[in-house]
């Protein structure tokens, strides 16, 4: 069973459009994340949840949008797509927010979903 | 600001030992991670060091020296498979992890 699964792997689109990306994660944790990685290898954490509530909203351009509809659930929507969107998003989840910052769990990483804007 | 630095990429020997290093400055300080990222897949967890010293682990081993701000993976017995990037992460006060660009390690035959 795939622990955090993320749909779709691979999204090339057009700029302009609008994307969403799915996050779901089977194990009963309260934290979910979203990370970008770009083309230099930056993770750079964009979002975080905790039991579908936003606690960590780093400077994202109000065209990203999360969205938790349950705990197992963070999708990512983004709007008016533009070229620096592109790069890898990757979805993941802790216990809690503090395990996952204190070593007492870790972050589970999903497989990560290449977007390509042209 | 808050900063990790590590090399951006590294080339070592099959069967050696590398080290690879990783300074960083954050505001308050909960932890060191190291974790591991082949080509194309997900990061995934090694090591987390929260006090000074050396932590073993099998072929891995993370050295922490919080008075330094700097911390290291060392790898032994170097295997093909573990040509990868290597990222260096430390949480924050707020539990944030703020995460290094990763060291590329090649390794040779």
């Amino acid at each position: 069973d795939t622990a955090v699964s993320q749909t779709p792997k691979y999204l090339v689109t057009q700029m302009g459009n609008d994307k969403s990306i799915k996050c779901e994660q089977n194990l009963g944790h309260d934290t979910m994340y979203w990370y970008k990685q770009d083309s230099k290898k930056f993770l750079k954490i964009m979002f975080s949840y905790n039991n579908k509530e936003l606690i960590i909203n780093e400077t994202v351009p109000n065209r990203f949008s999360p969205k938790s509809p349950d705990k197992a659930h963070l999708n990512l929507h983004i709007n008016s797509l533009e070229l620096g969107d592109s790069a890898v998003y990757f979805c993941a989840s802790s216990q809690d927010l503090v395990s996952g910052a204190l070593g007492l769990d870790t972050q589970y990483f999903g497989p990560g979903t290449r977007l390509t804007v042209l | 600001g808050q900063n990790i630095d590590q090399p951006t990429e590294m080339t070592a020997t099959e069967g050696a030992i590398v080290q690879i290093n990783c300074t960083y400055q954050t505001s308050g300080f909960n932890g060191l991670f190291w974790y591991q990222q082949h080509a194309g897949e997900a990061p995934t967890f090694l090591s987390y060091n929260v006090l000074d010293g050396l932590e073993e682990k099998g072929r891995f081993s993370s050295f922490l020296s919080r008075s330094k701000g700097y911390s290291y993976l060392l790898l032994k017995e170097l295997q093909m498979k573990d040509s990868a990037s290597y990222l260096c992460a430390a949480s924050d006060s707020n539990y944030q992890l703020i995460w290094g660009a990763g060291t590329k390690l090649i390794i040779k035959p």
